[in-house]
């Protein structure tokens, strides 16, 4: 998963605030995904983005996350108004392209702690 | 209802014995991935497969993907301390293109 930058990796909020995870994806690759893993939890998709495009959010929650991948810049997953819920590992990850069998590369996380 | 059912779900064996990992599903999946997990960081991918009936060896590890490809199995030869980890299974449907659908995962644990 080497090339894959997330930041910060880990982050305390309270409850109320504002949390916003950044995502650097490997050199060449367009294609970002986010996921989350909740505690003794499997990872569980939320958003899949392209360069200003999201391409499949059907895994995000419907209130208080929003994802971009601008045309310059990294990946951001923004949390609104956090609750202890939201506490998690985030997961990003990237490919080269979107097809089927394609690998995907993921980040070190960022560890969300809500107080 | 878990679309990737991994088991077992944690494994406690002594160096040295082998060990064998299941991933299954009723549905069908381009490509499968396996994954090590460290407490603390993210998954690291060991392999990808896509291939109905592919085996795959990597030092001790095999894996393998089922002929109708709806399940996987990944085969631990001589395991070592060094092996312990999560480990995860996830799928990619065909309709779904790169999006991962993850198992549970299996902890395992080698004694020395």
């Amino acid at each position: 998963n080497a090339g894959v930058m997330q930041n910060p990796r880990h982050l305390v909020r309270r409850r109320g605030q504002e949390a916003r995870l950044r995502c650097s994806p490997m050199k060449g690759h367009s294609h970002v995904y986010w996921y989350r893993q909740l505690p003794e939890e499997g990872l569980k998709f939320m958003v899949y983005l392209q360069k200003e495009n999201i391409i499949d959010e059907s895994g995000m929650p419907k209130e208080r996350f929003s994802a971009e991948f601008p045309k310059e810049g990294p990946s951001i997953l923004r949390i609104q108004q956090v609750v202890r819920g939201d506490s998690a590992a985030y997961f990003c990850a990237s490919s080269r392209y979107r097809a089927s069998g394609n690998t995907i590369y993921f980040g070190e996380g960022s560890w969300l702690t809500v107080v | 209802t878990q679309l990737l059912e991994q088991s077992p779900q944690f494994l406690s064996i002594q160096e040295g014995e082998n060990l064998t990992v299941y991933c299954n599903s009723s549905s069908v999946f381009s490509s499968l991935q396996w994954y090590r997990q460290e407490p603390g960081e993210g998954p690291v991918l060991l392999v990808t497969v896509v291939t109905g009936g592919e085996v795959k060896k990597l030092k001790r590890l095999t894996f393998q993907f089922g002929d109708a490809r709806k399940d996987s199995s990944l085969h631990i030869t001589a395991a070592q301390p060094g092996d312990t980890g999560l480990y995860l299974c996830a799928g990619a449907l065909e309709t779904s293109g790169s999006r991962l659908t993850f198992g549970e995962g299996t902890q395992l644990t080698v004694n020395p």
